[in-house]
């Protein structure tokens, strides 16, 4: 595997649901991101980790809840969810932990489709 | 706070034609800009990027944009239209300094590319 890595690509889940999304970065990266991506909005960083640490949370429901349990592998906790969260989840990664370099860009994976039913 | 405006949400080309797709952006300090490419059911990839090196910058795929301070803007153009341009792109904005992770999207213009 190379890039960055998601999985599952489309998943559908009642309210009710608990359910988690993967992602896995093949870079050796030391930053990882979670975004939203609705229909006719900007995307949305939703939660930024940095060396395993949580360094923003955008305002986000406590429905969303990530783990980064380390550099590699990102996680996105799902639990009853309302229709309105479904949108095209997208992770990224990039190198530089503290943000300061101008390289620093990040690298997307292909992202997951839910659908809240 | 930055912010980044794209105009026109979707644009429509012939094949071989220019291509403009337009970026303004505010920013209270010198920002980083970007320009992402999605195609359908895939993430974003990055297409080129401006650090401040220099304001006319190239990309991948034959694209380029022009950084103007003065108009604050940060058009992507490409000279000749091709059928697998065809994607939605998005100009973002990061501040410069430590810490600044978030990147401001833009609402993305759909391109559509007519043989």
């Amino acid at each position: 595997e190379t890039g960055v890595t998601q999985t599952p690509r489309h998943l559908v889940m009642g309210m009710t649901n608990k359910k988690s999304l993967k992602c896995e970065q093949h870079l050796g990266h030391n930053a990882m991101y979670w975004y939203k991506q609705s229909a006719k909005k900007p995307l949305e960083l939703m939660f930024v980790y940095s060396l395993e640490e949580r360094v923003e949370n955008n305002s986000v429901p406590s429905r969303f809840s990530p783990e980064c349990p380390n550099s590699s592998h990102l996680f996105l906790h799902l639990h009853t969810l309302q229709p309105e969260d479904s949108a095209l989840y997208l992770c990224a990664s990039s190198q530089d932990p503290a943000g300061l370099s101008s390289y620093n860009e990040q690298f997307f994976g292909p992202g997951t489709r839910l659908t809240v039913l | 706070a930055q912010s980044v405006t794209q105009l026109g949400s979707h644009v429509s080309v012939s094949e071989g034609a220019l291509v403009l797709l337009r970026c303004n952006y505010s920013s209270s300090v010198p920002p980083y800009l970007f320009w992402y490419v999605q195609y359908p059911n895939q993430g974003l990839q990055l297409l080129l990027k401006y650090t401040s090196a220099a304001t006319l910058v190239k990309g991948i795929n034959g694209f380029e944009a022009e950084f103007k301070k003065s108009e604050t803007s940060f058009h992507l153009t490409k000279p000749s239209a091709h059928m697998s341009d065809a994607a939605e792109y998005f100009c973002a904005v990061r501040r410069s300094g430590a810490g600044s992770y978030q990147l401001t999207f833009g609402k993305g213009t759909k391109l559509s590319v007519i043989p």
